[in-house]
This record gives C-alpha cells, sequence and structure tokens, in this order.
C-alpha cells in the first residue's frame, strides 16, 4: 500500500518576518546541537551549532537558543527570505547524532 | 574546499541484488556516519565508521554493512534488496566524534 509520510509541522512567514523554529530533544545529556537546512533534492546542510554550555549563539541571521531545563531548542531567522524555504531539522549528540523530524519552512513573498 | 561527495547520485536495482554506495569525505575528516531517510521515518542512523573502525550501529539488520579505508572513504553495502531499502542514503562527515557534521547530498536508492 501507500506508504504514510511524516507529518511535518510547517511554518509559513511572510518575506522580512522573524522566523521562529522549534525543537524539543530527548535526552537530557545530550551535550551538542546542530540545526541543518535541507532543499529538496539535496542533502541537509549545517546551519549553526551549540555546546551545552552555552544558551545562545548567533551567526549570520541566525541565532539559536538552547534551553537545557526544558530540553528545548530553537532557531531564530531574521528577516526571511525565499531562498529559506526548506524543511529545519534539530540533531542531538549523546554519542551519535538523533535527528528530530523536522519543521517545514514556507516563506510567502 | 571539496564538500562531501557520494556516488552514485541514483540507482535503480531489483529485489534480491545487492549494492555498494560511496562516500568522500570532506579532507581532514576521520568519521563518516551514514544515514537512510525516508518520508515515513525521517533520518534513521545506520553506522558511524572512525579511523576504519565501526563506532556506533543503528537498528537495521545484518544487509545492512559499511567500512572505512585509511584515507577515511566509506562504502556501505546493503545485500538482498528489499522494496523497503527504497530510501535517500545519507553519508556526513566529521573531523571526529561529536564535531559538526557535513552531509552529501546523498544517493537515491529505487528498487524495483
Amino acid at each position: 500500500g501507500e506508504s504514510v509520510g511524516l507529518h511535518l509541522p510547517t511554518l509559513s512567514v511572510q518575506e522580512g518576518d522573524n522566523s521562529i523554529i522549534n525543537c524539543a530533544y530527548s535526552n537530557s545529556a545530550s551535550d551538542y546541537f546542530i540545526w541543518y537546512k535541507q532543499e529538496s533534492g539535496k542533502g541537509p546542510q549545517f546551519i549553526i551549532d551549540i555546546r551545552s554550555n552555552m544558551d545562545k549563539r548567533q551567526g549570520q541571521r541566525v541565532t539559536v537558543l538552547l534551553n537545557k531545563t526544558v530540553k528545548h531548542l530553537s532557531l531564530q531567522i531574521a528577516a526571511t527570505q525565499p531562498g529559506d524555504s526548506a524543511v529545519y531539522f534539530c540533531a542531538e549528540n549523546y554519542d551519535k547524532f538523533y535527528f528530530g523530524s523536522g519543521t517545514k519552512l514556507n516563506v510567502k513573498p | 574546499k571539496a564538500g562531501v561527495t557520494q556516488t552514485p547520485r541514483y540507482l535503480i536495482k531489483t529485489r534480491g541484488q545487492q549494492v555498494t554506495l560511496s562516500c568522500s569525505p570532506i579532507s581532514g575528516h576521520r568519521s563518516v556516519s551514514w544515514y537512510q531517510q525516508t518520508p515515513g521515518q525521517g533520518l534513521q542512523f545506520l553506522f558511524e565508521y572512525f579511523s576504519e573502525t565501526q563506532r556506533n550501529k543503528g537498528n537495521f539488520p545484518g544487509r545492512f554493512s559499511g567500512r572505512q579505508f585509511s584515507n577515511s572513504r566509506s562504502e556501505m553495502n546493503v545485500s538482498t534488496l528489499e522494496l523497503g531499502d527504497s530510501a535517500l542514503y545519507l553519508c556526513a562527515t566529521s573531523k571526529g566524534p561529536n564535531q559538526p557534521q557535513h552531509f552529501g547530498d546523498g544517493t537515491r536508492l529505487s528498487i524495483l
């Protein structure tokens, strides 16, 4: 029969607005986290990472926030552009990497 | 510098056959991890190699195997292919465990 795909949550934003993508991780012992962006037909692209001894890290137009108390990670994208449309994954590392199911970001021009 | 290179990009096989996929890491990267990505299961970890040794293994049957060569290039092999093995197989490399991991664009395997 037809396989059922993961239901990816979708975030729709207007071009120029800020985007916030959230991720709940599972293991309180995870000490390293990465955000990836995956466009159709391509592999995941590294965006930004953060270690557990930090709670915030900034890159170009992106900021990652880590809240270890509630095991929550977020990715903020400033001034979102149509080229930011993609699926975004968080990954946590505890001995190996574990990936979330992803959030689809749809940027409306 | 060159990114992670996976070959071939596309592959069509029939049930029962076997397949070998290749991954060339970024220069200086000694850790190679393999993942299976499907619409139904997302990204599933297959195995990780570091300095030619399997460091970690996911929950896949023994039909899935891999190896790493002295130049850090890695191959994965799937024997006795099943329809459910149709997926995008991704390789990710890093300088070592718990280090920034970078992906190739994958091999799209279709089983007929």
